[in-house]
C-alpha cells in the first residue's frame, strides 16, 4: 500500500520569508512523487515531480524538492514566498506497481505581509 | 496541447435529486481519466478511474456512478443526491503509461441542500 503524511495543516509565513511544507511517504518500492498547488475554487497545477535522478527537483513558480529515500520524505522549498504563494500544496505519490496517485490531505500555506 | 474540461462550474441541487457532471479532453488520445471529489480540509479522494472505454475502476461504495461513453469523455452521475456529496469534483487525465502525472481540470462546486 501507499500513504502519505503532510504533517502540517497550515503554515502561516511572512512575505520574503523562506518556508518547508513537509512530506513523508510509505512504500516498500519504487516511487514517483508529485507536489501540487491548488489556489482556491481552482483545479490543482502540477508544481514539480520527482522520477528518477538527481534528488533535488526544481519546479515552477520557484519552489523545489528534496527526494530523500533513506528518510522517506519529499519536503518543498522556497527561499522566499511572495503574497501570491498563498494556496493549498498537496503531495502525491505513486508505487511502481499502482497505477493510481495517493495524495496527501494538503497544507495550506498563508503568506501575510 | 493538451486541455481538460468539466461543467458545469456550479451546480446547487436538492437532495434526491439526480446528477450528471462531465468531463473532456482534447488533445490526447487513449488516456485514464480520473474522478476526485474533494470536501473541506479532508484533501482529495479517488472516486473512480477508467484506462479505457466502458472500464472503469471503483475506489470507493457510495451511491455515485461513473461512465466513459466516449475515449476522451468521462461522466459522474448519481440518482438520488445526499448531503454528503457536496464538494468540489475534479476530473484529471494522464498518459496510459508512464509514471502516471496527472493533469486536473478546473472542478465542479457541487452543494445539495
Amino acid at each position: 500500500a501507499q500513504s502519505v503524511t503532510q504533517l502540517d495543516s497550515q503554515v502561516p509565513v511572512f512575505e520574503e520569508a523562506p518556508v518547508e511544507l513537509r512530506c513523508n511517504y510509505s512504500s516498500s518500492v519504487s516511487v514517483y512523487l508529485f507536489w501540487y498547488v491548488q489556489y482556491p475554487n481552482q483545479g490543482l497545477q502540477l508544481l514539480l515531480k520527482y522520477l528518477s535522478g538527481s534528488t533535488l527537483v526544481k519546479g515552477i513558480n520557484g519552489f523545489e524538492a528534496e527526494f530523500n529515500k533513506s528518510q522517506t520524505s519529499f519536503h518543498l522549498r522556497k527561499p522566499s514566498v511572495h503574497i501570491s504563494d498563498t494556496a493549498e500544496y498537496f503531495c502525491a505519490v505513486r508505487n511502481s506497481g499502482y497505477s493510481t496517485l495517493t495524495f496527501g490531505k494538503g497544507t495550506m500555506l498563508l503568506v501575510s505581509p | 496541447s493538451q486541455t481538460i474540461h468539466q461543467w458545469p462550474a456550479t451546480l446547487v441541487q436538492p437532495v434526491g435529486s439526480p446528477l450528471s457532471l462531465e468531463c473532456t479532453v482534447e488533445g490526447t488520445s487513449n488516456p485514464n481519466l480520473y474522478w476526485y471529489r474533494q470536501a473541506a480540509g479532508r484533501g482529495l479522494q479517488l472516486l473512480f478511474y477508467s484506462v479505457g472505454i466502458g472500464q472503469i475502476s471503483s475506489e470507493v461504495p457510495q451511491n455515485l456512478s461513473a461512465s466513459r461513453p466516449q475515449d476522451r469523455q468521462f461522466i459522474l452521475s448519481s440518482k438520488k443526491l445526499l448531503l454528503s456529496d457536496s464538494g468540489f469534483y475534479l476530473c484529471a487525465w494522464s498518459v496510459l503509461v508512464g509514471p502516471n502525472e496527472q493533469f486536473f481540470g478546473p472542478g465542479t462546486r457541487l452543494t445539495v441542500l
